[in-house]
């Protein structure tokens, strides 16, 4: 069974930069598409993007300025980097493998809490 | 972009009760819409996939319908553990959006 695990400071200062990475267990990160999706507290999902073991990648429009994905296959890790963080920004975020030939978000991390406050 | 509007909002119901989620998308998107389960401190959980295709280890009593821009999320014999927040999400486009989630009580 696929398992991801996010990890990264829940604490960020305005303007400063948010750096998250996914870690993948029970499973190649290779071949597959890795999604990145966050929800504001007591709100909805927002979609940010996903990337690629290859490293392509497809940015939510709305954050594609500030945003950054990358791939370590060596570690079976994905990352993201957010820079210029707001409180707007403030959310649990999650990381998602997308099924295979479908692109659905299937497995999905337990999520971490990341604040943007000074 | 977009945009799934959800309703209700907000639906408190007794066990055993019939819900139905409809999910309404601002544009067509063929089937390519999903539905989640969310509960309390949870990551959201895959029920259906392309409207109607119940996704494995899924309870039969979950069931989706729809195509285009009208879709639904139909439970029946609703469980006390059914107590959770649906929401809809869409790949027809990018980029991919999800509705505002509606509220399932347990009486």
């Amino acid at each position: 069974q696929v398992q991801l695990q996010e990890s990264g400071p829940g604490l960020v200062k305005p303007s400063e930069t948010l750096s998250l990475t996914c870690t993948v267990s029970g499973g190649s990160i290779i071949n597959y598409y890795w999604n990145w999706i966050r929800q504001p507290p007591g709100r909805g999902l927002e979609w940010i993007g996903y990337i690629y073991s290859s490293g392509n990648s497809n940015y939510n429009p709305s954050l594609k300025s500030r945003l950054t994905m990358s791939v370590d296959t060596s570690k079976n890790q994905f990352s993201l980097k957010l820079t210029s963080v707001t409180a707007a920004d403030t959310a649990v975020y999650y990381c998602a493998r997308l099924r295979l030939g479908e692109m659905i978000p299937e497995y999905w991390g337990q999520g971490t809490l990341v604040s943007v406050s000074s | 972009e977009i945009v799934l509007t959800q309703s209700p909002d907000f639906q408190s119901v007794t066990p055993k009760e019939k819900v139905t989620i409809t999910c309404r998308a601002s544009r067509g998107i063929a089937s390519s819409l999903h539905w989640y389960q969310q509960k309390p401190d949870q990551s959201p959980k895959l029920l259906i996939k392309f409207a109607s295709q119940s996704f494995s280890g899924v309870p039969s009593r979950f069931s989706g319908s729809g195509s285009g821009t009208d879709f639904t999320l139909t439970i029946n014999d609703l469980e006390v553990e059914d107590a959770a927040t649906y929401f809809c999400h869409q790949t027809d486009s990018f980029p991919w959006t999800f509705g505002q989630g509606t509220r399932v009580e347990i009486k």
